[in-house]
């Protein structure tokens, strides 16, 4: 298996749900980042971790939380999403520098 | 201030006829360039960079894009669309300095018609 791949590719959820959304990438990459893409608006980046570190937080509300257990996985855990919050989710890695990223297919979260 | 600037939100095309979309950017300082594309229901698949050396650059599926430095420029373009090519292209940018960071244009919607 290569590349990016995430799980699961759709979710839904209510309000008060508590899940998490799964990021793997098979490339031997050392950054990864969450990135929310919303109908009509531009992507936007969530996260960034690099060596397993958070190197980056673009002022996402405390409901998403993400891990990075190790360079291969990434994870954001949800809870009390607010409808605002459906969107497609998109999980990418590089290695540093001025590397392209490479995108998983994203999960689709709806909140109802 | 930085930013990327994709001018048009569609582009309607007939097939086989050629295309080219459209990309400009801000900085002040120097640049590495990507072309993304998106079909329904997946990721982001890379078609294209630029990071140095010639301002022609090659990608996958037949497109190309050209680096214009001076018109801080990195338009995308295909002699020959198919109907396959309908999807979503973004542009992004990374600048240096800002480490990994990519920042991506709002989108151009490819459209190709019989």
């Amino acid at each position: 298996e290569t590349g990016v791949t995430q799980t699961p590719r759709h979710l839904v959820m209510g309000m008060t749900n508590k899940k998490s959304l799964k990021c793997e990438q098979h490339l031997g990459h050392n950054a990864m980042y969450w990135y929310k893409q919303s109908a009509k608006k531009p992507l936007e980046l969530m996260f960034v971790y690099s060596l397993e570190e958070r190197v980056e937080n673009n002022s996402v509300p405390s409901r998403f939380s993400p891990e990075c257990p190790n360079s291969s996985h990434l994870f954001l855990h949800l809870h009390t999403l607010q409808p605002e919050d459906s969107a497609l989710y998109l999980c990418a890695s590089s290695q540093q520098g001025d590397q392209p990223q490479h995108f998983g297919d994203g999960t689709r979260l709806s909140i109802l | 201030a930085q930013s990327v600037t994709q001018l048009d939100s569609q582009v309607p095309v007939f097939e086989e006829a050629p295309v080219e979309l459209r990309c400009n950017y801000s900085s002040s300082v120097s640049v590495y360039l990507f072309w993304y594309v998106q079909y329904p229901n997946q990721g982001l698949q890379l078609l294209l960079k630029y990071l140095s050396g010639s301002t022609l650059v090659k990608g996958i599926n037949g497109f190309e894009a050209e680096f214009n430095k001076s018109q801080t420029s990195f338009h995308l373009r295909k002699p020959s669309v198919h109907i396959s090519d309908t999807a979503e292209y973004f542009c992004a940018v990374i600048f240096t300095g800002g480490g990994n960071k990519l920042t991506f244009g709002t989108g151009t919607q490819l459209k190709v018609e019989l």
